[in-house]
């Protein structure tokens, strides 16, 4: 079983729907959660952290941590073709140095 | 804003070729990780630094050996490059060994071994 899973997409979802993008991961002491946005032959940009079990909104992102089924997923409101990416999942494992691992991404395409 | 840059961009190497990969973060933060992004793979952790003056291996670490040079400057060396090393490297810091905090990338290395 890998770390953290994601599927592999692509994801497709017409200009304007919502989005959404979901992780698992296996280690059950995970303290801090972590999506990332990566454009072809781009590197990794942060655009959402959540640490507690819930949702956490930010302008058109909400991530949401169910960490008793060790999920998270991210929701993306009024996708625009900019949205179209690839996103990737990172998980801090409970490990003392700050580990960090990564899924390997959905691909999200935004069709106008 | 520089934040984390690396250097080169893009590089084509010979098997059995060495070089360095460097990384350098202007953000003042304590640990600094080198990974490698193949298809399919996702991130892979190949070294990294908690603080200045300590390194460990990650995941995939053979084939290459790093050097936290001060707490800005962390380097990624192939000794003797191999095509499976072939991969696009991606520098990381953030900013404690032990806290909740994020990493931010630099823009990546695009390495060919022929």
């Amino acid at each position: 079983q890998k770390e953290v899973e994601q599927n592999s997409g692509p994801l497709s979802v017409p200009e304007g729907a919502i989005a959404s993008l979901n992780c698992t991961y296996s280690d059950r002491g995970s303290q801090s959660f972590f999506w990332y946005r990566q454009y072809s032959g781009k590197s990794p940009e942060l655009i959402m952290s959540i640490y507690s079990n819930g949702d956490k909104e930010d302008g058109r992102f909400t991530a949401q941590l169910n960490k008793a089924s060790q999920y998270v997923s991210l929701l993306i409101r009024d996708s625009q073709p900019s949205d179209s990416a690839t996103y990737l999942c990172a998980v801090r494992n409970s490990g003392g140095y700050q580990k960090v691992t990564f899924g390997t991404g959905t691909k999200l395409q935004v069709i106008p | 804003n520089a934040g984390v840059t690396q250097t080169p961009k893009f590089q084509v190497l010979k098997t059995g070729q060495s070089m360095t990969l460097q990384c350098a973060q202007d953000m003042n933060h304590n640990s600094m990780y080198w990974y490698r992004q193949d298809p399919g793979m996702g991130l892979r952790l190949i070294y990294y630094s908690a603080s200045e003056g300590t390194t460990d291996k990650g995941e995939v670490p053979n084939g290459y050996n790093v050097s936290r040079l001060n707490k800005r400057e962390f380097s990624l060396r192939l000794e003797s490059a191999a095509p499976s090393q072939t991969s696009v490297y991606f520098c990381a810091s953030s900013s404690s060994g032990t806290g909740a905090q994020p990493q931010h990338f630099g823009d990546g290395t695009r390495l060919s071994i022929l």
